[in-house]
């Protein structure tokens, strides 16, 4: 079935730090890709998408590009806030749900 | 505020008990999910509704898990006889139209700690 695999551990950074996470997905055909947050305290939300081979989403300063070759799903941003400490989800819509990738949780320190 | 609301948001019950989770979406959304989240894990997929019809369970909801949506508005979801596997995050999302793509909008939760 179709799956999410995220890299293992939580992320430590200091403010200002460029922050990677990796996703990779196994799907048949080729599904919409996701990357939620999840802030402490609060519920799921849409960070950004991408609907196919190549497009790039971005939000809030994120970006993550759809790679076909690599079936990859990259989260980056280039320098992360104390702000953007919370839990990171990657996600592929396919059969009318969105499935989930286990989560990274970013702490940004000061 | 408008968003999806879960209650209660936090249930602790003892082994063998039955709860209820009530989830009211956001006005209109004609699309509701459950999800499963444990320590540790990514959301898992439990069921889903296109209005009041219930469309897919994933096997993950045993015969003690029951879901509905009569009116085609808010959710419940059951647990009958609780055992401590069911302590979880139990979340709820909801779409505008089908599955809107994938963008769904979700609730805070509901915990449960079943002792």
């Amino acid at each position: 079935g179709d799956s999410v695999t995220q890299m293992e551990g939580p992320v430590t950074l200091s403010e200002e730090a460029f922050l990677t996470i990796n996703c990779t997905y196994t799907a048949t055909g080729y599904p919409s890709l996701f990357w939620y947050v999840q802030y402490p305290g609060e519920g799921l939300q849409l960070l950004l998408k991408a609907t196919k081979a190549d497009d790039k989403g971005s939000n809030k300063g994120f970006e993550a590009t759809y790679r076909k070759e690599t079936t990859s799903f990259h989260l980056e941003k280039g320098s992360v806030q104390v702000s953007d400490s919370a839990v990171y989800f990657c996600a592929l819509y396919g059969n009318n749900r969105l499935a989930f990738g286990k989560g990274n949780q970013v702490v940004v320190i000061p | 505020d408008t968003g999806v609301s879960q209650n209660p948001r936090h249930k602790i019950t003892k082994r063998g008990q039955n709860v209820t989770f009530r989830c009211d979406p956001i006005s209109e959304h004609n699309r509701l999910y459950w999800y499963r989240q444990t320590l540790g894990q990514g959301p898992e997929f439990l069921t889903y509704f296109q209005n009041e019809a219930q469309l897919e369970k994933s096997r993950l909801l045993s015969d003690r898990f029951s879901a509905e949506r009569p009116k085609g508005s808010f959710s419940t979801l059951e647990i009958q006889r609780t055992e401590q596997g069911d302590s979880a995050m139990y979340l709820c999302a909801s779409s505008p139209s089908g599955g809107n793509g994938g963008e769904l909008f979700f609730g805070e939760g509901s915990r449960l700690t079943v002792l």
